[in-house]
């Protein structure tokens, strides 16, 4: 159990595009999702948590007009980076609570995002 | 604001050694504390956690944890390292008020010398 789908694990696009990441819960509900950005040989940052049926909160620095997070379901989050830049390439990791009171988020496997 | 420090960036350890990555945390209150190792170009694994209870925790792959609080450490140990255990490796931590958000540390890289 406890299966957290991210889609696509790689994608490529043009500078000046957007790219939507899906994270989806499989065997749960999940009304909080976290997003995280990962540089390489780096750690991973909080970007935004994301609450079904409300606005994403995102943390300090994040553009929220870039980095649009969506929650429309209670299995599905989607990030989609905007007007892409090679400085936003970067891998993508999202993860998701189950709403049925559980302490910890699953992980997806990730997003590696390059911007050309 | 919780925060987590990995104090050792690096540690190359031989295969069959023992190994001990240390972890420390802060948070005002009990947190929940993860290991996660993470292979190149891949997601995190979950290790181990600890939430309540018996501080040695243990975990997949032969890991174990102990939380101290009086040291606000969550120490992770292997008594013998195999060449596949060479990964990175991150500690976080999260918050009672906030279930599910964690704050990671900057990881230590794990290399096995055969």
């Amino acid at each position: 159990g406890a299966v957290v789908s991210q889609h696509p694990s790689r994608v490529i696009c043009k500078s000046g595009t957007s790219v939507k990441i899906e994270c989806r819960s499989l065997d749960f509900q999940a009304t909080t999702m976290f997003w995280y950005r990962q540089f390489p040989k780096q750690s991973l940052m909080l970007m935004a948590t994301s609450n079904e049926g409300s606005k994403a909160t995102y943390e300090q620095g994040v553009e929220k007009d870039k980095f649009l997070i969506n929650h429309a379901s209670l299995t599905l989050s989607t990030l989609t980076v905007t007007s892409a830049h090679p400085e936003d390439s970067s891998f993508y990791i999202c993860s998701a609570r189950d709403q049925s009171g559980g302490r910890e988020a699953f992980f997806g496997q990730g997003t590696r995002l390059t911007v050309v | 604001a919780q925060s987590v420090t990995q104090p050792d960036i690096h540690i190359t350890v031989s295969e069959g050694a023992s190994l001990e990555l240390r972890c420390n945390y802060s948070y005002g209150a009990t947190p929940y504390l993860f290991w996660y190792v993470q292979s190149p170009g891949q997601g995190l694994q979950l290790l181990l956690k600890y939430f309540s209870g018996d501080t040695l925790v243990q975990g997949i792959k032969g890991f174990e944890a102990e939380f101290k609080r009086s040291q606000s450490s969550f120490n992770l140990r292997k008594p013998s390292v195999h060449w596949s255990d060479a990964a990175e490796y991150f500690c976080a931590v999260g918050a009672w008020t906030n279930a599910g958000k964690s704050t990671f540390g900057d990881g230590t890289t794990l290399t096995v010398k055969p």
